[in-house]
């Protein structure tokens, strides 16, 4: 049982360069969501997904777009990369989110700076 | 809008002792609340969902309480070792979105 799966790992993007981050997972869980790690700012949601085809925004949106065409995969785009998007990326997925929310299972994360 | 707070940032012992990681929430209508672990470098790992019906949960060493209505909650870690180091992470299930703690950076010296 592989988990939940994102990749690259590392990536080194210049100024104004596209990107997607993929991450998949292989548990059938509805809830997919995406975070980016700053130190001193801690985790905060970028996007989030309750289902294929359902995505909404998070806390901090900007620069970046989701789709879920699938219940397994939810890649993550940014745009036009910008330095303050150097980050550490995680994505997440739990069953459901709500009353019968279950525990969240998180990737190994993607490092990306922006040069 | 949630807001989670972890004290201490961080935390510094001798092997054996045990020890309480305090995690506290502005807003009690939580769903669930769990707590993680972070190795340098890496991913987040789950320890313990305590479900907003329940008081506490445990597991080996770890013990996680919560008090919906104080919005605490706590992670006790029992005859701590050097391998327990890492940082430890709290996050509450509100809404659609689950809302995390800055964490608390445990130090176990041998």
């Amino acid at each position: 049982n592989a988990g939940v799966t994102q990749t690259p790992k590392f990536q080194v993007l210049k100024t104004g360069q596209s990107m997607t981050l993929q991450c998949a997972q292989d548990m059938n869980h509805e809830y997919m969501s995406w975070y980016r790690q700053d130190p001193g700012m801690g985790l905060r949601l970028i996007h989030y997904s309750v289902g294929a085809g359902i995505t909404d925004q998070g806390e901090v949106p900007n620069g970046y777009n989701v789709s879920r065409s699938t219940t397994e995969d939810f890649p993550l785009r940014l745009l036009s990369a910008a330095p303050s998007q150097t980050s550490v990326y995680f994505c997440a997925s739990s069953y459901s989110i709500g009353k019968m929310n279950t525990e969240a299972f998180f990737g190994q994360g993607t490092r990306l700076t922006v040069v | 809008k949630q807001e989670v707070t972890q004290i201490p940032a961080a935390l510094s012992v001798p092997e054996g002792e045990n020890l309480v990681l305090n995690c506290s929430f502005t807003d009690s209508a939580i769903y669930n609340l769990q707590w993680f672990r972070q190795d340098p470098g890496k991913g987040l790992t789950s320890l313990l969902l305590i479900q907003s019906s329940q008081r506490e949960q445990t597991s080996g060493r770890l013990n996680a309480s919560l008090d919906k209505s104080s919005g605490r909650s706590t992670l006790y870690i029992a005859a701590s070792q050097p391998g327990d180091s890492a940082t430890y992470l709290c996050a509450a299930y509100s809404g659609s979105r689950l809302t995390f703690g800055e964490g608390t950076q445990l130090t176990v010296n041998p």
